[in-house]
């Protein structure tokens, strides 16, 4: 079964820390990575995508690909108590069909 | 703009009603998606639209029932519901539904429809 695990949660840092979430999956054939960042109640918006092994920042955000291990990550610097949310892992494969990672809570102490 | 729209924001309908899910795009894709979810748990995969033709059909019930008009809306048309069945029914779109590519992939979701089956 295609998998996507996201490391255990709670996560809990204090404000002004990096928050660091990570992700392995299991299908090789994955193509496009995704985060999402769902806040209680809400739908899911989407952080960041990337496609190509290395490092993809948008201002306090970084995506980091390594398609050899299998393993992508997010890191959140800065953190503030608004990044307080759900963050949800995801793929593509060959048919564009999403697979989400079972989500990880990150909580922004003040 | 990246906007999906959803109507209704909220659904209370009992087992025996028929009711729809409304989802609109205006963005040029041509891939639209249904996902459930439920507390707590990740969106769950129902349908595929891509380029107005049912592609991915997850063996959902019957009791749901997909209809896509045309490239810019998506329908879920909802009969014979369970209480099982209440959760936030979520819509997204696509550029493309074949993948291959980041930008081709990027799914973006609507607000959601929270449904309330009694």
């Amino acid at each position: 079964q295609k998998e996507v695990e996201q490391n255990s949660g709670p996560l809990s840092v204090p404000e002004g820390a990096i928050a660091s979430l990570n992700c392995t999956y299991s299908d090789r054939g994955s193509q496009s990575f995704f985060w999402y960042r769902q806040y209680s109640g809400k739908s899911p918006e989407l952080i960041m995508s990337i496609y190509s092994n290395g490092d993809k920042e948008d201002g306090r955000f970084t995506a980091q690909l390594n398609k050899a291990s299998q393993y992508v990550s997010l890191l959140i610097r800065d953190s503030q108590p608004s990044d307080s949310a759900t963050y949800l892992c995801s793929h593509t494969g060959a048919n564009s069909k999403l697979t989400f990672g079972k989500g990880i809570t990150l909580s922004v102490r003040p | 703009d990246t906007e999906v729209t959803q109507t209704p924001k909220h659904l209370v309908m009992g087992m025996t009603n028929k009711k729809s899910l409304k989802c609109e795009q205006h963005m040029g894709h041509r891939a639209m998606y249904w996902y459930k979810q439920k507390a707590k748990k990740p969106p769950e995969l129902m349908f595929v639209y891509s380029y107005e033709k049912l592609s991915i059909n997850e063996s959902v019930p019957s009791r749901f029932s997909p209809e896509c008009p045309n490239s810019s809306l998506l329908n879920l048309h909802l009969h014979a519901l369970q209480p099982e069945d209440s959760a936030l029914y979520l819509c997204a779109s696509s550029q493309d539904g074949g993948g291959g590519n980041e930008f081709a992939d990027t799914q973006y979701f609507g607000p959601g429809t929270r449904l309330t089956v009694l």
